[in-house]
């Protein structure tokens, strides 16, 4: 059974970048038709969809970041991670890494991670 | 694609029927899933591609619709029911979620 697991400061100050890491126990990322995905949560903009990366490589992210995004995968480490950059407490919120199925559901969800923005 | 779903809150008995609604602003060609999220808790999905539900989940939840406007029924209302539920469009990237429905028991 796939599990995930968010790493990663809690605490990123102002026009710095944000960096978590999702560690994959269960299953291999580098296997099977998936997306591994970043998905936030805050109080003021409910669930907001970041952006995935696909077994094969290739990535999307949501444009309403601006550009600010890069998803990666580490297959040695089965790990993927997240880079935020220029970061704002706008950014501030619960970050969850998950699997997307081939039916392009999210499933399973990591436990979630806060990340306060804050000087 | 704006999602939107309502209520936005509501209260149920033990033993109530309760349907909660998403409406999208394009057809989305049935790519609509559905969520639970218990208090403290990551969501947990319960229903993929509009109306199949996710092994393990109670049959007791169910999904309906289509093109634009879709469903989640919980038939027999329980306590362990209480959550915040979600739809999400998975149509066309960037994947949207609508604002969710709180539900409480009265």
């Amino acid at each position: 059974q796939v599990q995930l697991q968010e790493s990663g400061p809690g605490l990123v100050k102002p026009s710095q970048t944000l960096s978590l890491t999702c560690n994959v126990s269960g299953g291999s990322i580098s296997r099977g038709n998936y997306y591994w995905t970043w998905i936030r949560q805050s109080a003021g903009k409910g669930l907001e969809w970041i952006g995935r990366i696909h077994t094969g490589g290739s990535t999307n992210y949501n444009p309403s970041l601006g550009g600010r995004v890069t998803i990666s995968s580490d297959s040695s480490k089965n790990q993927f991670s997240l880079k935020l950059t220029s970061v704002t407490a706008a950014d501030t919120a619960v970050y969850y890494c998950a699997r997307t199925l081939f039916n392009l559901a999210v499933d399973p969800w990591g436990q979630g991670t806060l990340v306060t923005v804050s000087s | 694609i704006q999602v939107t779903q309502s209520p936005s809150s509501l209260s149920a008995s033990v033993g109530d029927r309760v349907t909660i609604t998403c409406r999208a602003g394009q057809n989305l060609n049935n790519y609509l899933n559905w969520y639970q999220q218990k208090p403290g808790e990551a969501p947990k999905l319960l229903i993929y591609g509009a109306s199949s539900l996710q092994g393990g989940v109670p049959s007791r939840f169910s999904g309906s619709g289509s093109a634009t406007d879709f469903t989640l029924t919980i038939n027999s209302v329980q306590p362990e029911d209480v959550a915040t539920y979600y739809c999400q469009q998975t149509y066309s990237t960037p994947y949207t979620f609508g604002q969710g429905t709180k539900l409480e028991i009265k």
